[in-house]
């Protein structure tokens, strides 16, 4: 089968440096995306890669490794406005986007 | 610019009747999309259309269906809904398909008693 994991919940300080880890298995690869999630919003895009590597987006970088099947989005000098889910979604040989179950990521003051 | 509109943000339904949930866009988008999210699960998709006319079955189509008689508008249709689909229901829409960015509507909460 297809599957995305990545934590359930993650808690870390204002100000502080976190990393959200997401692993896939899935039958292909052309592409992986983080989208942010605020509770009772709608999804939002982060970022995508479909090369190795680092991504920087400003306070946000994203990291792919495909030999590894594995990603991760981190995230720096953390605001509170950064409490959210992260989803990590991968599109597969057939073009198909698989979903993980989002990571809940709580900033404590 | 509106980007995706979805209507109604929220309701109540009993089982057993029907209900259209209602998906426009304005970008020009040729692939759309339709999302069920339930906690502890993730994005599960419903149906999706890559072109105005054409559609296909995603994840968990049953019990749902769509048509795509334009590039605007995708419609999704419970016949006959059941508790079970008590959902959160989201609209996407992408440029370029598989490798293209989403843009979400804001959702639409279905509660099925």
């Amino acid at each position: 089968g297809q599957n995305i994991d990545q934590p359930t919940e993650m808690t870390a300080t204002e100000g502080a440096i976190v990393q959200i880890n997401c692993t896939y298995q899935t039958s292909g690869f052309n592409g992986l995306f983080w989208y942010q999630q605020h509770a009772g919003e709608a999804p939002t895009f982060l970022s995508y890669n479909v090369l190795d590597g680092l991504e920087e987006k400003g306070r946000f970088s994203s990291f792919l490794s495909r030999s590894k099947g594995y990603s991760y989005l981190l995230l720096k000098e953390l605001q509170m406005k950064d409490s959210a889910s992260y989803l990590c979604a991968v599109t597969n040989s057939n073009y198909q986007l698989i979903w993980g179950a989002g990571t809940k990521l709580i900033i404590k003051p | 610019t509106a980007g995706i509109t979805q209507a109604p943000t929220s309701q109540i339904l009993a089982a057993g009747r029907s209900m259209t949930l209602r998906c426009t866009q304005d970008m020009r988008h040729n692939a759309m999309y339709w999302y069920r999210q339930d906690l502890g699960l993730g994005l599960r998709l419903i149906h999706y259309s890559n072109t105005a006319g054409t559609t296909g079955k995603g994840e968990v189509p049953d019990g749902y269906s769509v048509s795509r008689a334009n590039t605007d508008d995708f419609p999704l249709t419970l016949a006959s809904a059941v508790p079970s689909q008590t959902s959160v229901y989201f609209c996407a829409s992408s440029a370029q398909g598989g490798t293209g960015e989403l843009f979400f509507g804001e959702g639409s909460r279905l509660t099925v008693l």
